[in-house]
C-alpha cells in the first residue's frame, strides 16, 4: 500500500497564481482533510471531507477549495495564491474513530 | 467551539531526563491520539486512548486518559536523542463536526547529549 500520496512535494509560485495540490489514498478511508502548518501555528485546518461528496471547512479555508468526488482523491485548489499562503500543507486520511495517516506534505512558496 | 490546548510549547531536556505534555480539551472526548512529528517530516500516529482513565506504554512512552475524559498526558522516561519532534494531542469533533479531528498546537521537544 502506498498510504496517502501528496504531490507536489516543492512548489513555487507567483502572487496571483492558481494551482492544485494533489493527495490520494488507498486504503479506503472515508476521513480526509487539509492541514496547513506554519512555525508555532501547529495544524490548522483548511478543509476536511467524510466522504465523498461531501466536504466541509476548517478553521482557515479562505482561498482555498477542495471537492471529493471519488472516496481515494482530495485535491486542494489555491485560486489565487498570495504570500500568506506560503505554507506546508499535509493531506491526511482515516478512518472514524482511528488515527490519521498523513502524507509527506507540500512545501509551497509564494513570491 | 472545540478547543485542545497543549502545555508546554517547548521542552528543553538533557538526555536521560523525563518528559512530560499535557493536553486538555473544552469538551469531552470520544477518544484521545497522539502524534509525534520528527524535524522536516510529517505527524505519525502513536496511539490512540478510549476509556476513562486508560494507561497504554509503548517502551519508554506512556499515556494517559484522564478519568473526566477531557485531558491526556504523554510521559517519555530517560529520553534519547531519537524522541526529539513535536508531540501533538488530537481529539475528535462530536455531532456537526464529527469528522473533525481538533490538534493541540504540540509540544516540541529538544534533547541534548
Amino acid at each position: 500500500n502506498a498510504g496517502v500520496t501528496q504531490t507536489p512535494k516543492f512548489q513555487v509560485l507567483k502572487t496571483g497564481q492558481s494551482m492544485t495540490l494533489q493527495c490520494a489514498q488507498d486504503m479506503n478511508h472515508e476521513y480526509m482533510s487539509w492541514y496547513r502548518q506554519d512555525p508555532g501555528m501547529g495544524l490548522r485546518l483548511i478543509h476536511y471531507s467524510v466522504g465523498a461528496g461531501i466536504t466541509d471547512q476548517g478553521e482557515v479555508p479562505n482561498g482555498y477549495n477542495v471537492s471529493r468526488s471519488t472516496t481515494e482523491d482530495f485535491p486542494l485548489r489555491l485560486l489565487s495564491a498570495a504570500p500568506s499562503q506560503t505554507s506546508v500543507y499535509f493531506c491526511a486520511s482515516r478512518q472514524q474513530d482511528y488515527g490519521y495517516t498523513f502524507g509527506s506534505g507540500t512545501r509551497l512558496t509564494v513570491v | 467551539g472545540q478547543q485542545v490546548m497543549q502545555i508546554p510549547q517547548y521542552q528543553h531536556v538533557q538526555e536521560g531526563e523525563d518528559f512530560t505534555t499535557y493536553c486538555n480539551s473544552s469538551t469531552t472526548l470520544s477518544n484521545i491520539q497522539w502524534y509525534k512529528q520528527r524535524p522536516g517530516g510529517h505527524p505519525v500516529f502513536l496511539i490512540q486512548l478510549v476509556k476513562s482513565g486508560e494507561v497504554k506504554k509503548q517502551k519508554r512512552l506512556t499515556f494517559q486518559f484522564g478519568e473526566a475524559k477531557k485531558n491526556s498526558s504523554l510521559h517519555i522516561t530517560a529520553t534519547q536523542t531519537t524522541d526529539v519532534g513535536t508531540y501533538f494531542c488530537a481529539g475528535p469533533g462530536r455531532g456537526s463536526t464529527l469528522g473533525r479531528l481538533y490538534f493541540g498546537r504540540g509540544t516540541q521537544l529538544t534533547v541534548w547529549p
